[in-house]
């Protein structure tokens, strides 16, 4: 069974830099195309990144509000997936979610459902 | 950006069908996934690629998807179901991924 599990988040100074990780279980992070969705005090779902598969480039992809700030990358050898956050604001204040595509029959992973979440982890963002 | 549009809110009273609609220009050209998230808890993918289920999920959840709607239906409603629920596509044209604002559902 796959299983992610987040770790790093706390509080954090305005303007300052936080990395979190994703630790994975039962599925290979360099095989999957791993992302980030946040969930602000209170709001909705918001997807803020993700890193593709190897055999697709490694590539990365950042919504609006946070790319230039924030950096998705990948440890093969622990299986892990950080995001680095620079240039905190107020707005960063969430629950951070790593999300994968294990299980799906015949969905195109480019544009896949996230059938693998984490249990969340929280990035308070102080003044 | 592309933008996708939920109703705040949908009531039904328990046995009975709820639909929770997901709006969008040309949605029906995307390939929609729908989650259910109570509270404290991660979202878990109850559709994906508008009709599909994943292992697990009861064939009470039902997905459909055409024009500038799609539309998430649960039928026989049970009191488990009462939860946030959300629509997500890809937009395909900036390889981003795209959340609707929720729907809570409250089973009566």
């Amino acid at each position: 069974e796959a299983q992610l599990m987040e770790s790093g988040g706390g509080l954090v100074k305005l303007g300052g830099s936080l990395t979190i990780s994703c630790a994975a279980s039962g599925v290979t992070v360099s095989n999957a195309w791993m992302n980030w969705v946040r969930q602000a005090p209170g709001k909705g779902l918001e997807w803020i990144g993700r890193i593709r598969s190897e055999s697709n480039g490694g590539t990365t992809d950042y919504a609006a509000p946070v790319r230039g700030r924030f950096s998705i990358s990948r440890d093969d050898s622990e299986n892990k997936v950080y995001l680095q956050m620079n240039s905190l604001e107020i707005g960063d204040t969430a629950v951070y979610y790593c999300a994968t595509t294990v299980d799906l029959v015949a969905t195109v992973l480019r544009l896949a459902g996230f059938d693998v979440w984490g249990q969340g982890t929280k990035v308070t963002v102080s003044s | 950006s592309y933008v996708l549009t939920q109703p705040p809110s949908v009531s039904v009273a328990p046995g009975q069908t709820a639909r929770i609609t997901c709006g969008g220009k040309n949605i029906g050209n995307n390939d929609v996934h729908w989650y259910h998230q109570r509270p404290g808890q991660a979202p878990v993918l109850v559709v994906y690629d508008n009709s599909d289920r994943p292992s697990g999920i009861p064939e009470r959840f039902s997905g459909s998807n055409s024009g500038n709607t799609a539309t998430l239906t649960i039928s026989r409603v049970e009191a488990g179901d009462e939860a946030d629920y959300y629509c997500q596509v890809w937009d395909k044209s900036s390889d981003r991924g795209v959340f609707g604002g929720g729907t809570k559902l409250t089973v009566l």
